[in-house]
């Protein structure tokens, strides 16, 4: 079954970065995109961007630029996603999740991770 | 890009139908068929419920249905049941490659 499993909770403090992985299973993983999502405490969910475990590419929200680096490793089909210059406001779940890699599928991540919870504290 | 506009609740009683909206502009759910909703129990992993506004993934339950008016999604749960109280949220492509989502809708079965 497919199967997303994501590193464990990360207590950062600010100015510093932060490496979130996804491992994922049970599905070819250069077919399918990788979304990072992140939701902070009592907010809704807020995308971060996609990597295509394929080819490498990134797209990132303007928001992240500069400051956002999705990777993989199809050697053993994980994604990261590495934020840095952490603050307080970047105190969140961290979700990756995939969508297929064809027109229109790409935006509707179908499976996703357990979550990863990031808090930035001095 | 600003984060679609959904009611911060809604609830209704087991056998009782109830549709939670998604409001953008036409640079978003208005202009693209790419409308997504999630169904995310706190702690878990968001699931994915209906995709391209209308399409339901295999094994999600036909009790859950999709629509688009305009630049307004909706999610239409029928048939309420007490698992069906969750957290909800719409997302869309926003173009330029850019995914929006929703502020999410707490559904609450009375």
């Amino acid at each position: 079954q497919v199967q997303l499993v994501q590193s464990g909770a990360e207590v950062k403090k600010p100015g510093a970065s932060v490496k979130v992985s996804c491992k994922a299973s049970g599905y070819t993983f250069t077919d399918y995109y990788n979304h990072w999502v992140r939701q902070a405490p009592g907010q809704g969910l807020e995308w971060m961007g996609w990597i295509n475990p394929n080819s490498g590419g990134t797209n990132y929200a303007q928001k992240f630029q500069g400051r956002v680096t999705m990777t993989r490793d199809t050697s053993i089909s994980t994604a990261y996603m590495e934020l840095s210059r952490l603050t307080s406001d970047d105190t969140a779940v961290y979700y990756c999740a995939r969508a297929a890699a064809r027109p229109g599928s790409v935006w509707s991540p179908d499976y996703w991770g357990q979550g990863t919870l990031v808090t930035v504290s001095s | 890009q600003s984060a679609l506009t959904q009611p911060p609740s809604a609830s209704g009683s087991p056998g009782q139908s109830v549709t939670i909206s998604c409001t953008g502009t036409s640079s978003d759910v208005g202009g693209y068929k790419y409308v997504s909703w999630y169904q995310h129990h706190p702690g878990k992993a968001p699931k994915l419920m209906i995709y391209e506004v209308t399409k339901r993934p295999s094994g999600v339950p036909d009790r859950f249905s999709g629509s688009k008016s305009g630049n307004t999604a909706s999610l239409t749960v029928s048939g309420l049941q007490t698992e069906d109280e969750a957290d909800y949220y719409c997302s869309s492509y926003a173009g330029s490659n850019n995914l929006v989502f929703g502020g999410g809708t707490k559904l609450t079965v009375l």
